[in-house]
């Protein structure tokens, strides 16, 4: 299994321009989720989903949209880049389970963007 | 809102033992989990405490207190290769298991 993998892993963009980071994983899970990551801080929620076609917003979702087609895609959009949204974004991935003692996310190896 | 509270910086010898503590306060809580994290890498796993009581993973061990909004994390027998970011965080309900608050992230320098 590759786990999850994210694309590209650096990025430059202007400010207004759009792109799609893309995040992909193999496990069959069902929760997915979005975060980014500025220096020297934790990981701050972006969006989640809880299944293919369920998305919902998480702590900082202004300027980002997300979809979920498919069980394995969850494709995260800037709409118009600005130098706030410079960060590191991470995908993760896990699965829904009913065991209430155990809960791990897979995290893929993060994309680095800065916007100029 | 939500918020959890970790101490900046630790730092230690190797062989020496290091806690790390987490309080949170948070709207809903199901069950509170710790990262590790390399400069340049991915959080990575260690351990899940959905109930009071310690969990213990080789030479780390995790602790959770309900009542007290309050978890650690132990470090034993620590080894450079444990210099590296650990973060706790808490997941609030069932239903939106995914739907992380994490902590600042406590940094971890282990010394010769």
């Amino acid at each position: 299994n590759a786990g999850v993998t994210q694309t590209p892993k650096f990025q430059v963009l202007k400010t207004g321009q759009s792109m799609t980071l893309q995040c992909a994983q193999d496990m069959n899970h069902e929760y997915m989720s979005w975060y980014r990551q500025d220096p020297g801080m934790g990981l701050r929620l972006i969006h989640y989903s809880v299944g293919a076609g369920i998305t919902d917003q998480g702590e900082v979702p202004n300027g980002y949209n997300v979809s979920r087609s498919t069980t394995e895609d969850f494709p995260l959009r800037l709409l118009s880049a600005a130098p706030s949204q410079t960060s590191v974004y991470f995908c993760a991935s896990s699965r829904l389970s009913s065991r209430q003692d155990r809960y791990e996310q897979y995290f893929g190896p993060g994309t680095r963007l800065t916007v100029t | 809102g939500q918020s959890l509270e970790q101490p900046s910086e630790v730092t230690a010898v190797e062989g020496a033992i290091v806690q790390i503590n987490c309080t949170y306060q948070t709207s809903g809580f199901y069950g509170l989990s710790w990262y590790q994290q390399h400069d340049g890498g991915a959080p990575t796993f260690l351990s899940y405490n959905a109930l009071d009581g310690l969990e213990e993973t080789g030479r780390f061990s995790s602790f959770l207190s309900r009542s007290d909004s309050y978890g650690y994390l132990l470090l034993q027998e620590l080894q450079m290769k444990d210099s590296a970011s650990y973060f706790c965080a808490v997941r609030p309900n069932k239903a939106a298991g995914n739907k992380l608050t994490f902590g600042g992230g406590t940094r971890v320098l282990v010394k010769p």
